[in-house]
């Protein structure tokens, strides 16, 4: 079946330091792909998507490609802030549908100042 | 607008007791899915409902589980006998409809089975 791998946190960063999160997946087809962010005491909330292979989704300053090629879909940002503390979630699902999200573990992710 | 809610946000009970979670979906969302998020983990899912049909149940782990969407609107995940295993945050979500649409989650509700 469908599966998502991330890098374990949690990750510790200083403000204004580059951010990667490493994300890969099992899927069969092309899968659509996601990073949600949970900030404390909030709800999932989607952060950005890619549906076809060398899609770039961005948002916040947070961009992630879709390669079809490694199957990864890594996160990164070049200046992270404090308030991008977070739990990061990579996810997928099955192609032109966001139904039945397979999600990642999480990776922690604290900026301090 | 008002997002998805779900209650109670917390529910205590004890091993082999009946218990009911509700979700009031975004108004208008045709689309509502159940997950569950065990600590330290990512949300998985249960079931996608589609209007008052379940489309997807392949996700509930047994026939303890069972959720219903009777007028298309609000559902309910029912857990009957419940285990101790069955401790998690039951997520909901809800989406325009069938097809390419954002899910938008609920705040959810932390369940534990003493």
């Amino acid at each position: 079946g469908d599966s998502v791998t991330q890098m374990e946190g949690p990750v510790t960063l200083s403000e204004e330091a580059f951010l990667t999160i490493n994300c890969t997946y099992t899927a069969t087809g092309y899968p659509s792909l996601f990073w949600y962010v949970q900030y404390p005491g909030e709800g999932l909330q989607l952060l950005l998507k890619a549906t076809k292979a060398d899609d770039k989704g961005s948002n916040k300053g947070f961009e992630a490609t879709y390669r079809k090629e490694t199957t990864s879909f890594h996160l990164e940002k070049g200046s992270v802030q404090v308030s991008d503390s977070a739990v990061y979630f990579c996810a997928l699902s099955p192609r032109g549908g966001y139904q039945k999200v397979t999600f990642g573990t999480g990776t922690k992710l604290q900026v301090i100042p | 607008g008002a997002g998805v809610s779900q209650t109670p946000s917390n529910k205590v009970t004890e091993k082999g007791k009946y218990v009911e979670l509700r979700c009031d979906p975004i108004s208008g969302h045709t689309a509502l899915y159940w997950y569950r998020q065990s600590l330290g983990q990512g949300p998985e899912f249960l079931i996608y409902f589609q209007g008052t049909g379940a489309a997807d149940d392949s996700g509930l782990p047994n026939d303890r589980f069972f959720a219903v969407r009777p007028e298309g609107s609000v559902s309910t995940l029912k857990i009957q006998r419940t285990e101790r295993g069955d401790s998690a945050v039951y997520l909901c979500a809800s989406s325009k409809g069938q097809g390419a649409y954002e899910q938008y989650f609920g705040p959810g509700t932390r369940l534990t089975v003493t």
